[in-house]
């Protein structure tokens, strides 16, 4: 079954440092790969998806992924960190293309600093 | 657009009850998914309904049940309520097909006491 490891349960930058959270798959095909965002007691909000187009992949407020299927990673960084960016990050795999179901992994707390 | 709607926001509930949560999802949409986000367990999948039928289904015990309404709505029931079974409940829905992301709802906040 796929699945995803984020490795760090929490990460902290300071304000203006880089952002990398780690996300890596294990899968025998090519994955549909997302990231989203969890704010304190809301729901999720998906931050981009990698579904073979491109493997650098775009998301929204200023991050970004590379799908590397060599390292089996997806990664997501952002050059320049936010205090508005302290959130939860999960990464997720489409299990089987054929439903809209996801497996996520345990999540990434960031904690930005001043 | 209006997003996912669940409701209601919180809940709680004594052991061995039952409770209903509902979600509303996005108009057009025809898959709703359930996720249980846990502490301890992270975010797992519950099922996934598509036009009114069970499409997919995690790994949890029989007491935990959905259905799907012909307006897309989705209802998930929990029976004879444990303290483990306190969590976020999470909503998605989507178009349906393969390779489109789930939007999520707010969740509702489960309490068993």
């Amino acid at each position: 079954a796929q699945s995803v490891t984020q490795l760090g349960s929490h990460v902290s930058v300071s304000e203006g440092a880089l952002v990398l959270l780690r996300c890596n798959y294990s899968s025998s095909v090519p994955p549909y790969l997302f990231w989203y965002v969890q704010y304190p007691n809301q729901g999720l909000q998906l931050l981009l998806k990698y579904t073979s187009a491109a493997t650098l992949v775009k998301g929204i407020n200023g991050f970004e992924a590379e799908f590397k299927k060599s390292e089996t990673s997806f990664h997501l960084t952002k050059p320049s960190a936010h205090m508005s960016d302290a959130a939860e990050y999960f990464c997720a795999v489409n299990p089987d293309s054929g439903y809209s179901t996801l497996t996520f992994g345990k999540g990434t707390m960031l904690l930005v600093s001043p | 657009k209006a997003g996912v709607t669940q409701t209601p926001r919180y809940l709680i509930k004594t052991r061995g009850q039952q409770v209903t949560l509902s979600c509303s999802p996005i108009s057009g949409h025809r898959s709703v998914s359930w996720y249980q986000q846990t502490p301890g367990q992270g975010l797992q999948f519950l099922f996934e309904y598509f036009s009114e039928t069970q499409r997919n289904k995690g790994n949890f015990p029989g007491r935990f049940s959905g259905r799907q309404f012909s307006n897309s709505r989705s209802e998930m029931n929990v029976s004879t309520l444990e303290l483990g079974d306190s969590a976020l409940y999470l909503c998605a829905s989507s178009p349906g097909q393969a390779l489109h992301e789930q939007f999520f709802g707010p969740g509702t906040r489960l309490t068993v006491l």
